[in-house]
């Protein structure tokens, strides 16, 4: 399967900023998905992000919050915007590695002060 | 949209005894059905999977059933082990490769 990676690993964000996390993989991919795993809990998918078009959001997910970037297929940004202590999270990438079959990034671990 | 439901919250057993997750799902358009585990601290890793057509599948001590009428699938694992302890994940698929997950299942495995 694909090597994904995700940078930064994990940070520690104050009120009110943004952070842009980056996820790259190292074969050429068509799906790429962005999830949300709040401390406990399961994983919610924020978005697919699309080559080449704009990403398309779940329910409870705006593009002014999670703007998505996906200029090629191997690479695409998560940018959580105007961060309060409710997006303590952590975030993952994810491909898909066949017809149906997902495989995760390890995670970017934000936690907002 | 779906709705993933994951029964228990959370499991004991002895090791060597059997575990067993279900999962219900309510949009009858889902036609892939993924587990997935997750130690502390890492990435979810998919374990095993099943797809609509089929009703039931085998890996070594992991095995899923489905049943596509009653919109139940379910995770088996035989003769666990210590480093079966995790959460367990399932999760349902669409035709636009999107996954709606379960809440979990956070397994102990007592030696």
């Amino acid at each position: 399967s694909a090597v994904i990676s995700q940078k930064p690993s994990r940070d520690i964000c104050q009120r009110g900023t943004s952070l842009t996390i980056q996820c790259q993989v190292d074969s050429q991919v068509t799906m790429m998905f962005w999830y949300r795993q709040q401390p406990g809990q399961s994983l919610t998918l924020i978005a697919t992000a699309n080559q080449g078009s704009e990403a398309t959001y779940e329910s409870g997910f705006v593009i002014d919050k999670f703007p998505i970037s996906r200029p090629n297929l191997t690479f695409s940004t998560l940018t959580v915007s105007n961060m309060s202590p409710e997006d303590s999270s952590i975030y993952l990438c994810s491909v898909a590695g066949g017809t149906y079959e997902q495989y995760f990034g390890p995670g970017t671990r934000l936690t907002v002060t | 949209g779906e709705n993933v439901e994951q029964h228990p919250s959370t499991l004991s057993v002895q090791e060597g005894d059997s575990a067993v997750i279900k999962c219900t799902y309510s949009d009858s358009a889902s036609n892939y059905f993924p587990w997935y585990k997750q130690e502390l601290g890492k990435r979810p890793q998919l374990i095993i999977d099943i797809r609509s057509n089929v009703g039931e599948k085998k890996d070594q001590r992991i095995a899923v059933t489905l049943n596509k009428t009653a919109k139940h699938f379910s995770l088996h694992i035989t003769e666990t082990q210590p480093e079966d302890s995790a959460v367990y994940f399932c999760a349902a698929g669409d035709n636009f490769n999107k996954f709606y997950f379960g809440s979990g299942t956070k397994l102990n495995v007592k030696p």
